[in-house]
């Protein structure tokens, strides 16, 4: 099975500074197909997840445009470029190459400080 | 809108059985893929099932393979997870979800199952 491992584990950020989690991959995550499956999730407290990013980088409808997915391979980030209050809560990777045996990191917690 | 709800969760002890349900709405259920993903409290998040449109793929991780069995009535819109022989460690949050591009496009509020005596 593919390991997802996020850094950090949790992310004190200031309101309107930029935040970036990383997620490394056990192996390379690029498909037969060409396409790499990365994706990120947001949690917010008491909240069920709601996918921001697919395929790297690719922004879901309704997420803001201060959200980017990037990276290739095994290294991936997403980059918050200026936080806001509603983005606290945990934030996941997952990869879709290996269907369907999809596989979670352990989620970063962003709060504010 | 797209809507997945689920429902069925609740308090069983250890050994007993539960279904899950999941009614869907605002788009067309027949032509997606589905999953069950499930969140242990205070845990990061695991996926259970999958199974394919016309039930001819179905799959499992691990821990509950032949305990677990997902199923579906496109008639009526639904997604089922029968859980047999369920033990303390599948205490969790079950979440509906909808697959677009090998991911989870679409979740629902999710529903509580706590396995305790």
């Amino acid at each position: 099975d593919v390991v997802m491992t996020q850094s950090p584990l949790s992310l004190p950020v200031t309101l309107g500074q930029p935040a970036s989690i990383s997620c490394r991959s056990s192996q390379s995550l690029v498909h037969s197909d060409g396409n790499t499956y990365l994706n990120w999730f947001q949690q917010r407290p008491g909240q069920s997840p709601r996918r921001l990013i697919y395929k790297v980088s690719n922004r879901d409808s309704g997420v803001p445009d201060r959200f980017s997915g990037s990276g290739s391979g095994t290294d991936f980030t997403l980059k918050i470029s200026r936080v806001e209050a509603e983005d606290v809560g945990v934030y996941y990777c997952m990869q879709g190459t290996q269907w369907p045996l999809w596989t979670f990191g352990q989620g970063t917690k962003v709060e504010i400080k | 809108e797209v809507q997945l709800v689920e429902s069925g969760g609740g308090l069983v002890q250890p050994g007993e059985s539960l279904r899950l349900s999941c009614a869907a709405s605002g788009f067309t259920f027949r032509n997606y893929w589905m999953s069950w993903v499930r969140q242990a409290p205070g845990k990061g998040l695991e996926w259970v099932a999958s199974i394919k449109q016309d039930e001819s793929e179905i799959y499992y991780v691990d821990s509950v393979k032949g305990r677990f069995t997902i199923s579906r009535d496109n008639a009526k819109n639904s997604l089922y997870l029968q859980m047999n022989s369920l033990r303390a460690e599948d205490t969790a949050i079950y979440y509906c979800a909808r697959i677009m591009v090998r991911s989870f496009d679409c979740w629902g509020q999710g529903t509580l199952v706590t396995v305790s005596s």
